[in-house]
């Protein structure tokens, strides 16, 4: 089955601290990757996505993603985060060729202390 | 401007209720979705409908019913409300996916939290 799996369930981290949050998808052939965050209260919204070309991509706010497919695997980063980046974040994985839709990781939680 | 709006935000119903959830965008896209979050956060593709066609139908109870009206509109009916419906519910949109080609970014709604008691 298509599963995308978050290592971290709930990170905490000083202000300036850096980032990597883990993703990791089942195979299933050619993907589409996407981070999505969801700040306390808010709808998602889109951090970054990888489609094809350059397996580091960059995203919104300081975000970057490395595509590394020989792991399975699409990780975020941030060299220096903020207090505001606390949130939730999701990873979703398309399966291009099968079902037009989005699989979800479980979510992490990102707590970042003053 | 809004770009996909849900109402209501809130939702509370006693278990045995009918309840509708709208939703609608004005951004010109082709497909919608409805997508389930629960308590621990797990976000779930329930429905999706392209030019009003459903062409997602997950594993969800008959008791749930989308409607879509119109391609800016898709609505979730949901009959004999149960404690476990309990979840926020998040409305989607994005441009139409060709079989087999990228997926667009999916524009979300605020949610609506709907709570059975």
């Amino acid at each position: 089955a298509q599963s995308v799996s978050q290592h971290n369930h709930h990170v905490i981290l000083s202000e300036a601290a850096s980032l990597e949050l883990g993703c990791n998808y089942s195979y299933g052939g050619t993907v589409n990757l996407f981070w999505y965050v969801q700040y306390p209260g808010q709808h998602l919204q889109l951090l970054l996505k990888y489609f094809s070309g350059d397996p580091l991509v960059k995203g919104i706010k300081g975000f970057e993603a490395e595509f590394i497919k020989s792991k399975f695997s699409f990780n975020l980063r941030k060299p220096s985060v903020q207090w505001s980046d606390t949130a939730e974040y999701f990873c979703a994985v398309k399966y291009v060729g099968g079902a037009q839709k989005l699989v979800f990781g479980q979510g992490t939680r990102l707590t970042i202390n003053p | 401007d809004t770009a996909v709006s849900q109402t209501p935000k809130y939702l509370v119903t006693q278990m045995g209720n009918d309840k509708s959830i709208k939703c609608e965008q004005n951004l010109g896209h082709d497909t919608m979705y409805w997508y389930k979050q629960d308590s621990k956060k797990f976000l779930k593709i329930m429905f999706s409908y392209n030019n009003k066609e459903l062409i997602i139908n997950e594993t969800v109870p008959n008791r749930f019913s989308p409607k879509s009206p119109d391609k800016a509109h898709l609505n979730l009916h949901i009959n004999s409300l149960e404690l476990g419906d309990s979840a926020v519910y998040f409305c989607a949109s994005s441009d139409t996916q060709l079989a087999g080609g990228p997926a667009d970014e999916q524009y979300f709604g605020p949610g609506t939290r709907l709570t059975v008691t």
